[in-house]
C-alpha cells in the first residue's frame, strides 16, 4: 500500500540550511506536498510540487524530487528561530484519491 | 473567502458515548479527508470522500464512520467512544488540482 517516510527529527543552527527528506512508495503519485505544522495550529501549505517536476524554488523553499527513487527533499535556505516546527510531506494520488502524510519532521533552529 | 471549519474545537467525552465532529467547507471541493494525529505517528487517515454519496476506509477507520449527504459536509461519527480514540481529528478538502486545505484541528478526549 502507499507509505511515506521522514526522519523525525532535525535540529540546525540560525543561518544554517536545512534539509528535511521524504521517500514515498505510490508511483502513482500525481503532487507531493510539504505542509508545516506550528505548535497547537493546523497544517499550513508551505509548498508543492507536481510529479513530472524535478525542482521548483520558492523564496528560500526549494523542493527537489527524484521520481526514480521516489525521494522528495524540502530545502530551507538561511533558516530561521521562526522556522522551528513540524514539517510534514504528502503525497496525492489522483487514482486512488487518497492524501497520505508522513510522520511528521520536527525542525529545531538554534540561536 | 472560502474556507475550512470545523466543530468542537474541543471536546471531552465518556467512554462508550456516540460523538460527532463536524467539518464544513465552503471550497466546493470534491475530495475531503480526516485524519486523527498522534505523536509519534504523524497524521493517519480514517476516512475519505471523493464526492457526494461517497464514503472509503483510510488505514485506522475501526471504530469510526463518515456520510457525505452534500458537498460541503463530511461529519465524522465515533460511534461508542474508546480512550483510544483520544486523539487530536484534522479534517481536510482539496479538488484534483489543488492542494488539501486544513481545519484548525478539534481535540478529542475521552474519558
Amino acid at each position: 500500500g502507499e507509505d511515506v517516510e521522514q526522519s523525525l527529527f532535525l535540529s540546525v543552527r540560525e543561518g544554517d540550511s536545512s534539509v528535511i527528506n521524504c521517500t514515498y512508495t505510490d508511483s502513482s503519485s500525481t503532487y507531493l506536498y510539504w505542509y508545516k505544522q506550528e505548535p497547537g495550529a493546523g497544517l499550513q501549505l508551505l509548498t508543492y510540487i507536481f510529479s513530472n517536476m524535478d525542482m521548483k524554488q520558492d523564496q528560500r523553499l526549494t523542493v527537489l524530487l527524484n521520481k526514480k527513487d521516489k525521494h522528495l527533499s524540502l530545502r530551507i535556505a538561511d533558516t530561521q528561530t521562526g522556522d522551528s516546527a513540524i514539517y510534514f510531506c504528502a503525497e496525492f494520488s489522483s487514482n486512488t484519491g487518497k492524501l497520505i502524510f508522513g510522520q511528521g519532521t520536527t525542525l529545531q533552529v538554534k540561536p | 473567502d472560502a474556507e475550512i471549519t470545523q466543530s468542537p474545537r474541543h471536546k471531552i467525552t465518556e467512554t462508550g458515548r456516540q460523538v460527532t465532529l463536524a467539518c464544513h467547507q465552503t471550497w466546493n471541493h470534491n475530495n475531503m479527508f480526516w485524519y486523527r494525529q498522534d505523536l509519534g505517528h504523524g497524521l493517519r487517515l480514517i476516512h475519505y470522500s471523493y464526492g457526494v454519496q461517497d464514503t472509503n476506509k483510510g488505514e485506522v477507520s475501526d471504530g469510526y464512520s463518515v456520510s457525505r449527504s452534500n458537498t460541503e459536509d463530511l461529519p465524522l461519527t465515533l460511534e461508542s467512544a474508546a480512550s483510544s480514540q483520544t486523539s487530536v481529528y484534522f479534517c481536510a478538502s482539496s479538488s484534483d488540482r489543488t492542494e488539501a486545505f486544513f481545519g484548525q484541528g478539534t481535540r478529542l478526549t475521552v474519558v
